[in-house]
């Protein structure tokens, strides 16, 4: 079965401040996805990530990914409060076969304060 | 184009009522896939259909809950005898196919009373 850890799972920073938050997942895959929830809200596409080694950035995210450590980092960058959300990562199963359908992890809850 | 489309955005019921939601996908899209979120988790996977076809059904959380897409574009995801612990979100979301990325709709969020 694939599980997927995020952490930390609640995190509280300052406005200005760089941080990173840790995906890992436990079985063979190379096709990761962040995602963005803000509260009672469905959730919004941030980066797919489809190799080993692949790099995204958008503004002040920067997500990468390395299939062999199973391990997917999402960098923030000079925190803003509008960045304040709840961010999840899930990882597709599919890799030449395979059942379908996203394994997510808890969320990570960000906080941004001034 | 207008994404994929959730109804109702919230639906109120009481214990033991059935319930059915329904879901649009993007119209090119034919891989439909449906998820709960309960509070303070990430999505869980309920069930996929490619057109018309379920090809995943053994997560669906129990014999109460069962999904169609008769005609390969609408879906529909029916509870049946609902219990409190059913109250979630359950979300839509599509894409064109396996290794494309997903397009999630905005969910129906259940409340059991």
């Amino acid at each position: 079965e694939l599980k997927v850890e995020q952490n930390p799972l609640f995190l509280s920073m300052q406005e200005g401040k760089n941080y990173t938050i840790y995906c890992n997942y436990s079985t063979t895959s190379d096709r990761l996805y962040w995602y963005r929830q803000d509260p009672g809200k469905s959730l919004e596409s941030l980066f797919v990530l489809l190799s080993n080694g692949a790099v995204k950035q958008e503004g002040r995210l920067m997500a990468s990914l390395d299939t062999k450590a199973r391990l997917s980092t999402l960098h923030i960058t000079a925190a803003v409060h509008d960045l304040s959300a709840t961010y999840f990562c899930a990882v597709d199963p599919y890799s030449g076969g395979g059942a379908d359908g996203l394994t997510f992890g808890k969320g990570t809850h960000l906080i941004i304060q001034p | 184009d207008t994404g994929v489309s959730q109804d109702p955005r919230h639906k109120i019921t009481k214990r033991g009522q059935n319930v059915t939601f329904r879901c649009d996908p993007i119209s090119e899209h034919n891989r439909l896939y449906w998820y709960r979120q309960t509070l303070g988790q990430g999505p869980e996977f309920l069930t996929y259909f490619q057109n018309e076809a379920q090809l995943e059904k053994s997560r669906l959380l129990s014999d109460r809950f069962s999904a169609e897409r008769p005609k390969g574009s609408f879906s529909t995801l029916e509870i049946q005898r609902t219990e409190q612990g059913d109250s979630a979100m359950y979300l839509c979301a599509s894409r064109a196919q396996q290794g494309r990325g997903y397009t999630f709709g905005s969910g129906t969020r259940l409340t059991v009373v």
